[in-house]
């Protein structure tokens, strides 16, 4: 009965592959994200969806892919993996409305090599 | 764009003394705010928020912050620090429901 399910939860790649990876909410939420947390702790936003439409795309490579299918889903594909890439991904999800905290995912720590 | 500045990226108390962690807003219009915490590999778990109703908030495992407008303020305290306090804080900001803003942390460290 998780709440922000996102797997993997560890990903070890090598520079210049492909690879995804899913989020999913049984909260009924209707807003999700995608965070990055560097070796830093430091949390940026890089994308938002509310309704299966994109809000915010910060300014993230374009390699970076989000996807949608449904309000329930939020997946995150990432082309021509980078070192600078390795980091803690978060997924997380909210009502669309500013009072509303944000429930997260465990995170997945991708590294590439 | 809204946006929060976490003051000391490192704070370490003794157990039992007074926490205090800082965070300070920006925002054109009233915004919410809230504190996360993160422990070791681990996911964001909400510590509190603030969302107009009251300045001083209470959230869980004794926290508290105060939401003080004139300061464009909203540190989080403890009164008596506990060793499984030690964690990373965060400060994060709201405003238009899809866009959540987080501070740089603040990693706690309690003494014995």
């Amino acid at each position: 009965d998780t709440a922000v399910s996102q797997t993997p939860k560890y990903l070890v790649t090598q520079m210049g592959n492909d690879k995804s990876i899913k989020c999913e909410q049984n909260l009924g939420h209707d807003t999700m994200y995608w965070y990055k947390q560097d070796s830093k702790k430091f949390l940026k936003i890089m994308f938002s969806y509310n309704n299966k439409e994109l809000i915010i795309n910060e300014t993230v490579p374009n390699r970076f892919s989000p996807k949608s299918p449904d309000k329930a889903h939020l997946n995150l594909h990432i082309n021509s993996l980078e070192l600078g890439d390795s980091a803690v991904y978060f997924c997380a999800s909210s009502l669309s409305q500013g009072d509303t905290e944000a429930f997260f995912g465990q995170g997945t720590r991708l590294t590439v090599v | 764009a809204q946006s929060v500045t976490q003051l000391g990226s490192h704070v370490s108390v003794s157990e039992g003394a007074l926490v205090l962690l800082r965070c300070n807003y920006s925002s054109s219009v009233p915004p919410y705010l809230f504190w996360y915490v993160q422990y070791p590999n681990q996911g964001l778990q909400l510590l509190l928020k603030y969302t107009s109703a009251a300045t001083l908030v209470k959230g869980i495992n004794g926290f508290e912050a105060e939401f003080k407008k004139s300061e464009t303020s909203f540190h989080l305290t403890k009164p008596s620090a506990h060793m499984s306090d030690a964690a990373e804080y965060f400060c994060a900001v709201s405003v238009g429901g899809n866009d959540m803003r987080f501070g740089a942390g603040t990693r706690l460290t309690v003494k014995p």
